[in-house]
């Protein structure tokens, strides 16, 4: 069965830092991949997609994401974070039917230190 | 923002007793999805609609229903609460269902059974 899987729980990382968010999926063929941001008490919002060619996506809030097919994963980046970044992060792929379905990873809560 | 209000916002309620969360649009988006978060699983899939009462099971839709009678209304109802249905339910709307049509989500209504 196609999943998502999100390794990391919680990552913390100070004001300016570069980060990296993990994940992994499962799928037999070319994957839709997806994360979205969802800030304390919000609803979720898209931040970047990846369906085919470069495999560098650029998205909101000076984000982007790398799909490595080799290893099956799809990472966030930021270079340098905000404080304004902290929130749950998902990341999600399209499921195999025509349908809309969404399958999300658990979520990485971040938090930015001063 | 994309339209969608959800209501209630909070609610707590009795284990046994019935329960009807509803969202509402205003984009006349054909596809509707209801989406439950507990942590450690991110986002799971409740039910979906493609259209005007045309509805269909996600992967965790036991002791849930939902209805659709109207294009702007999708309605999920508890049919007798249990602790275990105690999450943050979200409503998202699609123009389609195909994966480059994003998904919106709405704010989000936190259900206690106690």
């Amino acid at each position: 069965a196609q999943s998502v899987t999100q390794p990391d729980i919680h990552i913390t990382v100070s004001e300016g830092a570069s980060l990296e968010l993990r994940c992994n999926y499962s799928y037999g063929a070319t994957p839709y991949l997806f994360w979205y941001v969802q800030s304390p008490g919000q609803g979720l919002q898209l931040l970047l997609k990846y369906f085919s060619g470069d495999t560098l996506v650029q998205g909101i809030k000076g984000f982007e994401a790398e799909f490595k097919r080799s290893q099956s994963s799809f990472n966030l980046r930021k270079p340098s974070v905000h404080w304004s970044d902290a929130a749950e992060y998902f990341c999600a792929a399209y499921g195999s039917s025509n349908t809309g379905k969404l399958i999300f990873g658990q979520g990485t809560t971040l938090q930015v230190k001063p | 923002d994309a339209g969608i209000t959800q209501s209630p916002r909070h609610k707590v309620t009795e284990t046994g007793t019935p329960v009807t969360l509803r969202c509402h649009q205003t984009e006349n988006h054909r596809y509707m999805y209801w989406y439950r978060q507990d942590p450690g699983h991110g986002l799971r899939l409740i039910h979906y609609s493609y259209g005007v009462k045309d509805t269909d099971k996600g992967e965790v839709s036991d002791g849930y229903s939902v209805s659709r009678s109207k294009t702007e209304d999708f309605l999920l109802t508890l049919e007798s609460a249990t602790s275990s249905q105690t999450s943050v339910y979200f409503c998202a709307i699609s123009e389609s269902g195909g994966p480059s049509y994003e998904q919106y989500f709405g704010p989000g209504t936190r259900l206690t059974v106690t």
